[in-house]
């Protein structure tokens, strides 16, 4: 079984550029969500894909962007970035929408604006 | 908008001594609650979940949660913990439908002392 995995692992950028995170789902999953954990709080929900479409958002601004592909891996695009975008975003990958109630986390991208 | 509080931010145990983390939720319905664990250098993971039924669920390593719908409490506890336990734990809640959109806590860092 492969489990979530995510890329880049780290990375730097300045204000103002774009950044694309992209996500593995684990085998057999079709749900993809996205969550952004600043330093020191528990992860926020961005969005979640199912079947290749946005299906829910949370309280993030458009420049918070993602697409799903038909193998069900997953993109997370930020377009001008802010020093407070600095962060670790988790991706996590479940089979029709969570319905298990368990969601399978990457080990997350490390994001730092300057 | 439903929120999550966890009132611990820092546990120091010793080993055997015993466990419990405080959760608190905010939700104008009905809920799913969960337990979320991030051992050092390692992805989040589910500790136990609760949809519906007996309040008092079990989980792995020895791990247990009590549903108190009365006072919006998930807590945590563990009879007797390990040094392998120290880990940050979050509590996470979601609405029924809700998929993968968690709304978690800010998390409690817990270091079990040999």
């Amino acid at each position: 079984e492969t489990g979530v995995t995510q890329s880049p692992t780290h990375l730097i950028k300045t204000r103002g550029q774009q950044v694309t995170l992209r996500c593995s789902s684990q085998s057999g999953h079709n749900t993809v969500s996205w969550y952004q954990q600043a330093l020191g709080q528990g992860p926020q929900f961005i969005f979640q894909y199912y079947r290749e479409e946005e299906n829910g958002r949370g309280n993030f601004p458009p420049r918070f962007s993602g697409l799903q592909f038909p193998n069900y891996s997953s993109e997370l695009n930020v377009n001008a970035l802010e020093l407070d975008d600095s962060a670790l975003y988790l991706c996590a990958s479940s089979y029709d929408m969570g319905r298990s109630g368990e969601l399978f986390f990457g080990e997350g991208s490390r994001l730092t604006v300057l | 908008a439903q929120s999550v509080s966890q009132h611990n931010h820092h546990v120091i145990l010793s080993e055997a001594a015993s466990l419990e983390l405080g959760c608190n939720y905010s939700y104008g319905g009905t809920v799913n609650l969960f337990w979320y664990v991030q051992y050092p250098g390692q992805h989040l993971q589910l500790l136990l979940k609760y949809f519906s039924g007996d309040p008092l669920v079990k989980g792995i390593k020895g791990f247990e949660a009590e549903f108190i719908k009365s006072k919006f409490s998930f807590n945590l506890r563990k009879p007797s913990v390990q040094w392998s336990d120290t880990a940050e734990y979050f509590c996470a809640v979601n609405g029924n439908n809700a998929g993968n959109m968690l709304t978690f806590g800010g998390g409690t860092r817990l270091m079990v002392k040999p």
